[in-house]
């Protein structure tokens, strides 16, 4: 069955540092990809998503992600962290054009002023 | 970018009645949506997938006739929890495609159950 897993359950970082958060997962296939956010007390939204193309992709807010085929990754990174950015951040994986997306578990990011 | 609401957002309702929770799409039509559950400190669990004008697709271990989906138009599924027990506590959210693949979700429906 496919999957998808989130290594870091909880990061906190100071303001002005980098964020690398790590997304892997299990599927031979085809495969979209999706980060989402959910700021506390809002809905998810969507940060980005690699359909082709390009694997290195750019999301709003200053957010990008690399998809590597060869390790089925597909890490989001941004260079320098706001306050405002502390939420939780979702990596999914949508199979086969299938519209049915498969959630990591999640990873809760605190950023401290 | 497309707007999907569900009502109501809480709902506080005592063991052993039903309850329903309704996801709309706002300002485009969904042939496909789909229901989720998100348990505290938890990822969001596919439940069943929504098609307008059939049967649910319900993922394993999801019991149908305790989780009824009715989607009865293009923009509207419902999710009917029956018989809620305590352990049906959670937070269950829906979302509907516009197309291109991407997926749009509802701000999420709160259960407790008494």
């Amino acid at each position: 069955a496919q999957s998808v897993s989130q290594h870091n359950h909880h990061v906190i970082l100071s303001e002005a540092a980098s964020l690398e958060l790590g997304c892997n997962y299990s599927y031979g296939g085809t495969v979209n990809l999706f980060w989402y956010v959910q700021y506390p007390g809002q809905h998810l939204q969507l940060l980005l998503k690699y359909f082709s193309g390009d694997p290195l992709v750019k999301g709003i807010k200053g957010f990008e992600a690399e998809f590597i085929k060869s390790k089925f990754s597909f890490n989001l990174r941004k260079p320098s962290v706001q306050w405002s950015d502390t939420a939780e951040y979702f990596c999914a994986v949508m199979v086969d054009s299938s519209y049915k997306l498969i959630f990591g578990s999640g990873t809760r990011l605190l950023v401290r002023p | 970018g497309a707007v999907v609401s569900q009502h109501p957002s809480w709902v506080i309702c005592k063991s052993g009645t039903s309850v329903k929770i309704e996801c709309r799409s706002l300002d485009f039509q969904a042939t496909t949506m789909f229901w989720y559950r998100q348990f505290p400190k938890q990822s969001l669990m596919l439940m069943a997938t929504s098609n307008e004008g059939s049967k649910a697709t319900y993922e394993q271990g999801v019991e149908k006739d305790k989780f009824l989906i009715n989607h009865a138009s293009l923009t509207l599924s419902t999710l009917t929890v029956t018989s809620a027990h305590p352990e049906d506590s959670s937070f269950y959210i829906c979302s509907a495609s516009q197309g291109a693949g991407e997926l749009f979700f509802g701000e999420g429906s709160r259960l407790t159950v008494l």
